[in-house]
């Protein structure tokens, strides 16, 4: 089945760092979305990706989806302690169900 | 909009007991899904209703059921439950034909 693959599983960064998280699928993807989960809370939507290369911004958020639709990575630049938290990437495949990537967890140190 | 509500919100309940979830989407939302997340598997998908109907299934084993209600309301039930079906179990809705899920603030479970 599909898989999907997300690194680094921790991250630890000064405020004002950047943070990178990237996502590997198996197998091509027709979408990507991504996901912020604070800590005790829940998964809020963050933004979908559908087409080749995009690339969309939101505000310090910068998402990438790969040119072969099987990967992906967030980029945040100059990280606030307001952006701790856990990074999903969910890859849509062939069915509906999304398959979620490991997450990885921020931390940023003031 | 209302957000997804789940209720309850904590259970904590005994090896062999079984438990009932339940899940309010959206309003105008039809489709619902229900995703288990633990420290160990992280989010792992259990099963997708759209119109009464399920229509997808993760790899969970029978003790996990579910259903859906005329008015989208779904639940989920698990029996038997074992040590490892501690978790916190998440409902998502969102209009079929997208993608976008909608997550609830789950229901954490405690198996003792």
């Amino acid at each position: 089945g599909q898989q999907v693959m997300q690194i680094p599983q921790y991250q630890h960064v000064q405020e004002g760092e950047d943070f990178t998280t990237y996502c590997n699928s198996s197998t091509t993807l027709s979408n990507i979305q991504w996901y912020k989960q604070r800590p005790g809370g829940h998964p809020v939507f963050l933004i979908q990706l559908v087409k080749s290369g995009e690339v969309k911004k939101q505000k310090r958020l910068t998402f990438q989806f790969g040119e072969a639709k099987k990967n992906s990575s967030l980029h945040i630049t100059a990280t606030q302690t307001t952006d701790v938290g856990t990074y999903f990437c969910a890859g849509g495949g062939s069915a509906r169900q999304l398959t979620f990537g490991s997450g990885t967890q921020l931390t940023v140190l003031p | 909009k209302a957000g997804v509500t789940q209720t309850p919100r904590y259970l904590i309940k005994t090896r062999g007991q079984q438990v009932t979830l339940s899940c309010s989407p959206i309003s105008g939302h039809r489709s619902v899904s229900w995703y288990q997340q633990t420290p160990g598997q992280g989010l792992q998908f259990l099963f997708e209703y759209f119109s009464e109907t399920q229509r997808n299934k993760g790899n969970f084993p029978g003790r996990f059921s579910g259903r859906q209600f005329s008015n989208s309301r779904s639940e989920m039930n698990v029996s038997t439950l074992e040590l490892g079906d501690s978790a916190l179990y998440l409902c998502a809705s969102y209009l079929w034909g997208t993608d976008t899920q909608y997550f609830g603030p789950g229901t954490r479970l405690t198996v003792l």
